[in-house]
């Protein structure tokens, strides 16, 4: 069946540091894929999305691509922040139905900490 | 985005007892809906879909008679833990689908611990 994979965590970084956390996947047909936050005491938010192979997807300075070739779509940030500070979850999701949304299958999440 | 509101956000109960978990989409009609559980330090795993006014698919493993969910209307979900047990001790989250937007939203959870 579909899966991803995330890197396991946690992930500590000073400030200012350059981030990325690898994400691949496993799916049948042309899923869509998604990177998700949450921030202690919150739940999930969408960071950003793809939802063809190449797109890139992009957000408050983190960015993915869609590589088909090499079933990833790894989260990049240049210069991370203490607010950056989460769980981060990868995910794929396949259509429902005749909807644009579909249920999502997520890896097993990232806790990135970043230090001052 | 749309608005996804879960109540309550926090129980405690002994065990052998029946919580509910309501989940509202406030703002739009969500044809279906998505339940998920979260255990401490671990991924989010879907339990079941539900289509208003129809039976939920639960996913493999899932107990559809100790996991009950209604979703009765556009706006309104429930899941019913009923019978609950320390091992149903999780964080639960509702997610709705079926609206004009393209992404899936979020409800804030409900952490549930059964003593």
């Amino acid at each position: 069946g579909d899966s991803v994979t995330q890197m396991e965590g946690p992930v500590t970084l000073s400030e200012e540091a350059f981030l990325t956390i690898n994400c691949t996947y496993t799916a049948t047909g042309y899923p869509s894929l998604f990177w998700y936050v949450q921030y202690p005491g919150e739940g999930l938010q969408l960071l950003l999305k793809a939802t063809k192979a190449d797109d890139k997807g992009s957000n408050k300075g983190f960015e993915a691509t869609y590589r088909k070739e090499t079933t990833s779509f790894h989260l990049e940030k240049g210069s991370v922040q203490v607010s950056d500070s989460a769980v981060y979850f990868c995910a794929l999701s396949t259509p429902h139905g005749s909807s644009n949304t579909g249920k999502l299958i997520f890896g097993q999440g990232t806790t990135l900490q970043v230090k001052p | 985005g749309a608005v996804v509101s879960q109540h309550p956000s926090r129980v405690i109960c002994k065990s052998g007892t029946s919580v509910k978990i309501e989940c509202r989409s406030l703002d739009f009609q969500a044809t279906t809906m998505f339940w998920y559980r979260q255990f401490p330090k671990q991924s989010l795993m879907l339990m079941a879909t539900s289509n208003e006014g129809s039976k939920a698919t639960y996913e493999q493993g899932v107990e559809k008679d100790k996991f009950l969910i209604n979703h009765a209307s556009l706006t309104l979900s429930t899941l019913t833990v009923t019978s609950a047990h320390p091992e149903d001790s999780s964080f639960y989250i509702c997610s709705p689908g079926g609206g004009s937007y393209n992404e899936q939203f979020f409800g804030p959870g409900t952490r549930l611990t059964v003593l």
